[in-house]
């Protein structure tokens, strides 16, 4: 039940894109196109942001966008707004030990 | 409205029991996988446990293995996690999510276990 990679900290500048990777293996984001990613606010539950590896769910902006090649997953924030300002974390499914999260990323808009 | 909300934490000492309660409310809770999952302070999401639709699956991360138990009252639209033989590490924000392909699209508001030595 190993976590999945991800960089402790990402940073960007308002209007710019930055991109957070979620690295695991070939039996959890290499086996699955079920990766997910949310977002956490400081002292809130966990959002999802991303599902499926690409989906948005409803009411999330269009600036957030998911992608996966092989065992590497991405999340992209596009036109980084200062309420982006959070800790993101990546999710996979991981057979039959279910879900596995990432460490977590706090995102910085400078 | 989809809702989700847990209770049940508090302070206990080490090899003290509880048991967390997450009530849910717009869904049934049988009609969902649903999950555990933890967050000790200043750390991060961390998969618990989760019970399958049909009530009788479960599964637990092998740090709680042994020690806890997830289960539902489907009258109650509740779902429960028995905490046993608490340690110090288990100290942390308890949330429960639901299950939907995978992803957790609906989370609670974490209650709050601490337990001391």
């Amino acid at each position: 039940q190993s976590a999945l990679t991800q960089p402790p900290s990402a940073s960007g500048s308002p209007g710019q894109s930055v991109a957070i990777s979620c690295t695991g293996t070939s039996s959890d984001v290499g086996a699955y196109n079920y990766v997910s990613w949310y977002q956490q606010h400081l002292g809130k539950a966990p959002k999802v942001i991303i599902s499926e590896v690409s989906k948005r769910p409803s009411g999330v902006p269009d600036r957030f966008s998911g992608s996966k090649s092989g065992n590497t997953a991405s999340l992209t924030v596009s036109g980084l707004q200062p309420e982006d300002e959070a800790v993101y974390y990546c999710s996979s499914h991981a057979g039959s030990t279910h879900v596995v999260f990432g460490g977590g990323t706090k995102l910085t808009v400078l | 409205e989809v809702q989700l909300v847990e209770s049940g934490g508090g302070l206990v000492q080490s090899g003290g029991s509880l048991r967390l309660s997450c009530e849910v409310s717009g869904f049934t809770v049988e009609s969902h996988w649903m999950h555990w999952v933890r967050q000790a302070p200043g750390k991060g999401l961390v998969w618990v446990s989760l019970i399958k639709t049909d009530g009788t699956t479960t599964a637990y991360a092998d740090s709680v293995k042994g020690r806890f138990t997830i289960s539902r009252d489907n009258a109650k639209s509740t779902l429960y996690l028995q905490m046993n033989n608490l340690r110090v590490e288990d100290t942390a924000v308890y949330y429960c999510a639901r299950d939907f392909y995978s992803c957790l699209d609906v989370w609670g508001q974490g209650t709050t276990v601490t337990v001391s030595s």
